[in-house]
């Protein structure tokens, strides 16, 4: 158990609906990454928040939003879902900022289905 | 921006040897290695911070080469455990954590 915590496990939904998916970081840790992973493929970084703040931004569509609220949860807001957004949805956590030197925990990922 | 790894996937029978290469286009500040089950959440190895460091976890161990903007995972004497998919990761000067395209291991009896 990594102690980051996601939720839903798994999210069944129709395009053009809006989901939200929910991420809670390990105890103490202030950074929160969101990866999108669709079928066999690899890890696709959208979004970083640190401790409340926007950190870095990846390959978030405009569609896609994020926050970090101050018990350091985090949302991810997916909007107009279209079909290609079915994806394994990850969160991560690390300590501080500095993801260059910290290793990241992850949770165990929304399935989300669009149909 | 994603750092490129190869081979794509691999196949070894027990006690094999295999190398996974991770190539950046960028200069490249530190390297993570992330090992992935199917179905499971991506679960951290190793790091390295330092150019020419190498570290090592069991029988899995890795270097960093910074001048050629390149890191390679070696796993020795490979077990049915071994099986999965494995990252690199890096950082770039913008915080943006990216992981590598990913080596499918498939370790048969």
């Amino acid at each position: 158990d990594s102690g980051v915590t996601q939720t839903p496990k798994h999210l069944i939904t129709a395009t053009g609906q809006r989901v939200t998916l929910r991420c809670s970081p390990r105890s103490g840790d202030l950074s929160v990454y969101w990866y999108q992973q669709s079928l066999d493929q690899g890890l696709q970084f959208l979004i970083q928040y640190y401790n409340g703040e926007e950190r870095a931004k990846g390959n978030i569509l405009e569609r896609f939003s994020a926050q970090q609220f101050p018990d350091l949860h985090s949302e991810l807001n997916l909007s107009s879902l279209e079909l290609g957004d079915s994806a394994l949805y990850f969160c991560a956590s690390s300590a501080r900022v500095g993801s260059s030197n910290e290793k990241l925990f992850f949770g165990s990922g929304t399935q989300l289905s669009v149909l | 921006q994603q750092p490129v790894q190869s081979p794509q996937a691999v196949i070894l029978r027990e006690g094999e040897d295999a190398v996974i290469n991770c190539s950046s286009s960028k200069a490249l500040y530190s390297v993570h290695w992330y090992r992935q089950k199917h179905g499971e959440a991506p679960v951290f190895l190793m790091i390295l911070l330092k150019g020419g460091e190498q570290k090592g976890h069991e029988k899995i161990s890795a270097s960093f080469n910074e001048k050629k903007q390149q890191s390679s995972l070696y796993l020795t004497a490979s077990q049915l455990s071994y099986s999965g998919t494995y990252f690199c990761g890096t950082a770039n000067t913008g915080n943006q954590f990216y992981f590598g395209t990913g080596t499918s291991l498939t370790v048969i009896p």
